[in-house]
């Protein structure tokens, strides 16, 4: 079954870099949208990012552009977020999640598949 | 950025209860919605797509209905695994957006 196993998630200082990967298995990841979503504690969902299947389109919220960027490495099955200049509002579970279904459906998709998530703390 | 807003934040039902959760988008997001269950330490679960489409799997107690801007969840006879935290989730345009959340709790 789909499995999307994150890490790189800890304690880090304001103004620091992180970097985050999750690795997917058992799907044919260059066929697929990816996204990272975090959720700081106690809150709700928050979109961060999302990479297109081949890499060549990536969109950011707006309260990581130009901080975070989104990669993939499709020979690799990896997927990571490169977090720069820290924040203490970045603190939460980041979840790597995949579209329901691939580039060849044509319609909008939803995400359809999560990872457990990995938490970034952000304080001094 | 378009805006979900959720109602209720909390709800308190019993076993047996039909609920219904609300999300509001703040322009049309035609059908583009999404509903999300979610317990605690765990990640979201997909339960409708396409504001009205059962994801495999997800019990036919649970329908999704709305277009544009009014949007609705309801559970038809509330079960003991229900009690969670549910979502909806804009994937009309980027950046997507989520509700706030509404927490089902034990009556």
């Amino acid at each position: 079954q789909v499995q999307l196993v994150e890490s790189g998630g800890g304690v880090v200082q304001p103004g620091r870099s992180l970097r985050l990967s999750c690795a997917a298995s058992a799907f044919t990841f260059s066929s697929y949208d990816m996204h990272w979503v975090r959720q700081a504690p106690g809150k709700g969902l928050e979109w961060v990012a999302v990479i297109w299947y081949d890499g060549n389109n990536k969109y950011y919220a707006d309260s990581v552009e130009g901080r975070f960027t989104i990669s993939r490495d499709n020979s690799k099955n990896t997927l990571d977020l490169q977090m720069n200049s820290l924040r203490a509002d970045d603190t939460a579970v980041y979840y790597c999640a995949r579209e329901l279904t691939g580039f060849w459906d044509s319609s909008k998709r939803p995400l359809g598949y999560w990872g457990q998530g990995t938490l970034v703390t952000v304080s001094s | 950025d378009i805006q979900m807003t959720q109602s209720p934040s909390t709800l308190s039902a019993s076993v047996g209860d039909r609920v219904t959760i609300t999300c509001r988008a703040s322009q049309s997001i035609s059908n583009w919605l999404a509903w999300y269950q979610q317990k605690p330490g765990k990640a979201p679960k997909l339960l409708i797509y396409k504001a009205s489409t059962l994801e495999i799997g997800v019990p036919s107690r649970f329908s999704g209905s709305g277009s544009g801007t009014e949007f609705t969840l309801t559970i038809s006879s509330l079960q003991p695994d229900d009690f969670a935290t549910y979502s909806c989730q804009q994937y009309n345009s980027y950046s997507w957006t989520f509700g706030q959340g509404t927490k089902v709790e034990i009556k």
